[in-house]
């Protein structure tokens, strides 16, 4: 089962403006969130986590929201550039099976028009 | 940069020859991770390190083993490589409540 879903394959953005990358998650002992961005070729990088105990997190142009109730989370990137054009993997972290575990989403592909 | 490098970086076997891939971390952490990454399943975890000679299984352990026989190196180790490991494998440190991966090793199984 995947207990970590990003629905959404794809997503076109035009520069300047918001882009909004959803993802939903089903365990609710998941008390860590993490986003990270991957462009070809390379090694995915951290981007943005929030707690369990927090509903928002911002660091600069991104913002991470988190619903509980709800099981799910956002990334918010405004205004959006053409270098944040990449994969974007959310991730939650939890105890699974006695260990500290990360479990990934499918992934989204943002891709930034001029 | 966590100081985590991986090798080979792109590696073309035949089904039924074993393969290692490495991983070698130059910071002293305690925690390594391989992943698989493939289209429509983002990544998932084979096996982690929680010390020295101390492994357990992920998600998607058949096939693979591991050691790590000092802090820095990590070897992946497919004992008879077939076309459904063809994959990105990524290995990962963790520092606090997050990973840190490094650059991946593209393997091609024909």
């Amino acid at each position: 089962d995947q207990q970590v879903k990003q629905n959404s394959p794809s997503l076109s953005v035009q520069e300047g403006r918001i882009s909004i990358l959803n993802c939903d998650y089903t365990n609710s002992m998941f008390d860590y969130f993490l986003w990270y961005k991957k462009y070809p070729a390379e090694g995915p990088t951290f981007l943005i986590s929030i707690s369990s105990i927090k509903d928002k997190n911002e660091d600069g142009r991104f913002t991470v929201f988190l619903n509980k109730s709800a099981k799910h989370l956002s990334l918010h990137i405004v205004p959006s550039q053409p270098g944040d054009s990449a994969v974007y993997f959310c991730a939650a972290s939890g105890l699974i099976q006695g260990a500290q575990k990360l479990v990934f989403g499918q992934g989204t592909r943002l891709t930034i028009n001029p | 940069d966590a100081g985590i490098t991986q090798s080979p970086r792109h590696k073309v076997t035949e089904t039924g020859t074993p393969v290692t891939l490495r991983c070698h971390q130059t910071e002293n952490h305690r925690y390594m991770y391989w992943y698989r990454q493939d289209p429509g399943h983002g990544l998932r975890l084979i096996h982690y390190s929680y010390g020295v000679k101390d492994t357990d299984k992920g998600e998607v352990s058949d096939g693979y083993s591991v050691s790590r026989s000092k802090t820095e190196d990590f070897l992946l180790t497919l004992e008879s490589a077939t076309s459904s490991q063809t994959s990105v494998y990524f290995c990962a440190i963790r520092q606090g409540g997050e990973q840190y991966f490094g650059p991946g090793t593209r393997l091609t199984v024909t």
